[in-house]
Parts: C-alpha cells; sequence; structure tokens
C-alpha cells in the first residue's frame, strides 16, 4: 500500500518567519513528488514539484528531496498571513497515472 | 488564463439516484483525472483517462462510476446509483503531459460538492 505522511499540524509561524512542512513517503518506487495549497473550501494549487534529490527554489518556495530518506520538504520562506492554508504533499509512483496525496498540513500565518 | 470549469458547483440529490458531474479541461490537454474530497478527509485518485480510454483507476472507481469524454470538450463523471457515502467534492484536473513527467503540471477545476440524502 502506497502511503503519503504529513503532520496534521496545525503549524503555527509569526508574518516573516520560514514554515517549514515535511511529508514521508511508503515506497521507493517514486517518480515525481508534489506541493500543493489548498484554501477552505477551494480545490487545490500547485506550488512546486520535484522530481530528483536536492533542493528546488521558487521565490519563496523551496522543495527538497531525499528519496534515500522517503522524505520531501517545503519550506516557505518570509510567510506571510496570506500562506495560511493547508499544505498537500503528493506523490505519483514510476509508472502509474495515481496521484497520492497526504491529509494536508495546515498553516497559520500570524500577522 | 485557461481554467478547468466545472457543473454543477453544488448537486443534491437523493441516494439511489444517478448523477453526471461535469467538467471542461483546459482545451488543448490530453489527460483528464477525478478526485474526490470527502470533508476533512485527504483528496483521493479516483481515475485518469487519456485517449477515451481510463488510464488508472483507483479501487473507489468501482462498477457504479464511469466516465466519458461525450464531445472534444466535456470530460464526465456518472455516479450510476449514489450512496451516502459518496457526499464529497468532486475535482476534476486536465495536463498536457502524462503524469509524472518532469514538466506535468494538472490543473484543478473548483470542484462539484454533491451531496446525497
Amino acid at each position: 500500500q502506497k502511503e503519503v505522511e504529513q503532520n496534521s499540524g496545525p503549524l503555527s509561524v509569526p508574518e516573516g518567519a520560514i514554515a517549514s512542512l515535511n511529508c514521508t513517503y511508503s515506497d521507493r518506487g517514486s517518480q515525481s513528488f508534489f506541493w500543493y495549497r489548498q484554501y477552505s473550501g477551494k480545490s487545490p494549487e500547485l506550488i512546486m514539484s520535484i522530481y530528483s534529490n536536492g533542493d528546488k527554489e521558487d521565490g519563496r518556495f523551496t522543495a527538497q528531496l531525499n528519496k534515500a530518506s522517503q522524505y520531501v520538504s517545503l519550506l516557505i520562506r518570509d510567510s506571510q498571513p496570506s500562506d495560511s492554508a493547508t499544505y498537500l504533499c503528493a506523490v505519483i509512483w514510476t509508472g502509474g497515472f495515481k496521484t497520492i496525496f497526504g491529509a494536508g498540513t495546515r498553516l497559520f500565518v500570524k500577522a | 488564463e485557461p481554467e478547468v470549469t466545472q457543473t454543477p458547483s453544488h448537486q443534491v440529490t437523493q441516494m439511489g439516484q444517478e448523477v453526471i458531474l461535469r467538467c471542461v479541461p483546459i482545451s488543448n490537454h490530453l489527460y483528464f483525472y477525478w478526485y474526490r474530497q470527502i470533508l476533512g478527509q485527504k483528496v483521493e485518485f479516483l481515475v485518469s483517462f487519456y485517449n477515451n480510454e481510463i488510464s488508472e483507476k483507483s479501487e473507489i472507481f468501482d462498477d457504479q462510476f464511469s466516465v466519458e469524454r461525450p464531445d472534444g470538450s466535456n470530460f464526465t463523471l456518472k455516479i450510476r446509483s449514489t450512496k451516502l457515502e459518496d457526499s464529497a467534492m468532486y475535482f476534476c484536473a486536465s495536463s498536457d503531459i502524462t503524469a509524472g513527467a518532469s514538466t506535468d503540471t494538472q490543473y484543478f477545476g473548483p470542484g462539484t460538492r454533491l451531496t446525497v440524502l
């Protein structure tokens, strides 16, 4: 059974701080990793995708992937109140079309 | 900016009734997906569709469910005989690249909230 695990939170950080979100997955045969943001009552919105070990930066967001540890993380620098949302980690396994989502981590950024 | 649209935004139905949820993917996309999210729970993959056939489906997607691309623009999810536990938000997504490819981005529609009474 392929699974994606996230700490449900909530994670609370002050405005301007770094928010660190973590995700682990169950199977080494994974290929693609995604972070989505979901505001309450809205659909998921892709923030970052990462496919190889290391860091990938896009603006205030950095995704980190460690396949040996089966671990992927998302750092949000200079957190803003508008970043308050649920962050979903998602994984697609090699050869498949199925995206497996974690349960999400709720992030609160306090002004 | 192109976007995925879904209709209706909210569907209320009686248990045992058939419902059809409609999606219009982004026009040049070839890969289509349905997901559902029960209130307070995780997003769950239902099915992927490419070249007029199902490419993968989850264990949730049983014989009660079917998908169709009836014309060049619509992508539908049919639930033949709804159950109380089918109440959820249903999201359609589309992509122009196969799932997991290095430039894959799935664009999600706003969702249809299905309530089964």
